[in-house]
């Protein structure tokens, strides 16, 4: 079965310090996947993907993320955490020759000031 | 939440009834999704539509109902067989990879 893993329900971090949010899936095949952010009580936001090439990927905001495949993680990074970057983080992946996408369960970002 | 748009936004239901939450995209996708959030357990599939007057059940399709009448228009029912209705709900759409959210509805049943 197709599944992600985000394995932190919650990640703290202080403000100016590096973050990791991490991120492993299961499909068949080389997915395209996707990280997502949502603030409260609002819609999720795209923040980056991966389809092919260059395995690591920068997005919006600082974020960046590494496709490793031999380990099928995609782990979401931001050199220099904000206050602001707190909200709740998504992983998804859509298997090739799909169009769903599967959602890990999320993790919660803290950033203190 | 670029051009994807719900309402209400805030909905209130008595046990019993059934409600309609509405999604409208101006963004000439062909693909759109119905999802249920609920703490803890991440994005959940209720329905998609790759196409007007077609649509697809997804992992917890029951005591819900859509329709595709309009490329644009993607409403979601939630009758009275959904046993525990109150979520989170989100509407995507697509134009290939990846999605595009609404800003999302959050129905609560008194």
């Amino acid at each position: 079965a197709q599944s992600v893993a985000q394995p932190e329900d919650q990640v703290n971090v202080a403000e100016g310090n590096p973050l990791t949010v991490k991120c492993t899936y299961s499909v068949s095949g080389n997915p395209y996947l996707f990280w997502y952010v949502q603030y409260p009580n609002r819609g999720l936001q795209f923040l980056l993907k991966y389809i092919t090439g260059d395995n690591l990927v920068k997005g919006s905001y600082g974020f960046e993320a590494e496709f490793n495949k031999s380990q099928t993680s995609f782990h979401l990074k931001n050199p220099s955490a904000l206050v602001s970057d707190s909200a709740l983080y998504f992983c998804a992946v859509i298997p090739r020759g799909f169009q769903k996408l599967v959602f890990g369960t999320g993790t919660r970002l803290l950033v203190s000031p | 939440d670029g051009g994807i748009t719900q309402s209400p936004k805030y909905l209130f239901r008595k046990e019993g009834q059934n409600v309609t939450l509405s999604c409208e995209q101006n963004l000439n996708h062909d693909a759109m999704y119905w999802y249920r959030q609920d703490p803890g357990q991440g994005l959940r599939l209720i329905y998609y539509s790759q196409i007007v007057n077609d649509f697809q059940k997804g992992d917890i399709a029951e005591g819900y109902s859509v329709s595709r009448e309009k490329k644009e228009s993607f409403p979601l029912t939630v009758t009275s067989a959904q046993k525990n209705p109150t979520a989170f709900y989100l509407c995507a759409s697509t134009p290939g990879v990846g999605q595009y959210f609404g800003p999302g509805t959050r129905l609560t049943v008194l």
